[in-house]
């Protein structure tokens, strides 16, 4: 079945730096959607891509959607203690399916 | 601000007892979700619902597991009879279905323990 693959699986950064992560896939999505959860909740929709090229922004955060379809990155500058959590990536495959897949999630730790 | 409303928070139980966990989606959306997540396997989505219709319910049991509408503000997973293997967050998400594709709107989980 379709897998995406996301890393990294873990940072640990010091308070003020910039973040990287990305998903990438063999299979070709038309939505890529970020989230990020916080212990004991659920995902929280943080940015949503819609075509391929696409770069969108939500305060510090910034994702943009590849230019294959297979992959999405998403940057989070200046990181600050309350970024801490699991970022998720969400493949929405060809329509028809509405089906999302999930990555297995970046778990990122901010040092003040 | 609009919010998916899931209950139970928690949920402990014996094997062989029949869990229901409820969602509320957020007013307005047509789409409704049923993942699990767990550490090995991550967030695995076991039913699709549109307009209250069950499109896909690929990844869940068949043998335990069910999913239904029974309005557009209430969508409730039933597990009967429950297992030790189906501890895990139970997550329900909500979308509004428009042009430009769907989002998922997460509630906060039902974190199930069958012992």
């Amino acid at each position: 079945g379709q897998q995406l693959n996301q890393s990294p699986q873990s940072m640990f950064i010091q308070e003020g730096e910039d973040v990287s992560m990305n998903c990438t896939s063999s299979s070709i999505f038309n939505t890529w959607l970020w989230y990020k959860q916080e212990p004991g909740e659920g995902p929280v929709l943080l940015i949503a891509l819609y075509k391929a090229g696409e770069l969108t922004s939500n305060g510090r955060l910034t994702a943009q959607f590849g230019i294959t379809r297979k992959d999405s990155f998403l940057n989070i500058s200046a990181s600050i203690p309350s970024d801490v959590g699991i970022y998720f990536c969400a493949g929405q495959l060809p329509s028809g399916t509405y089906k999302y897949i999930f990555g297995t999630g970046t778990r990122l730790k901010v040092l003040a | 601000d609009a919010r998916v409303t899931q209950t139970p928070r928690h949920k402990v139980t014996e094997m062989g007892q029949e869990v229901t966990m409820r969602c509320q989606p957020i007013l307005g959306h047509n789409t409704v979700f049923w993942y699990r997540q767990t550490m090995m396997q991550g967030l695995e989505l076991l039913a699709y619902f549109r307009n209250r219709a069950p499109l896909d319910d690929s990844g869940m049991p068949k043998d335990r597991f069910s999913a239904e509408m029974p309005d557009a503000t209430l969508a409730t997973l039933k597990i009967q009879p429950s297992e030790p293997r189906d501890s895990a967050v139970y997550f329900c998400a909500s979308g509004p279905l428009d042009l430009q594709g769907e989002k998922l709107f997460f509630g906060s989980g039902t974190q199930l323990s069958v012992l």
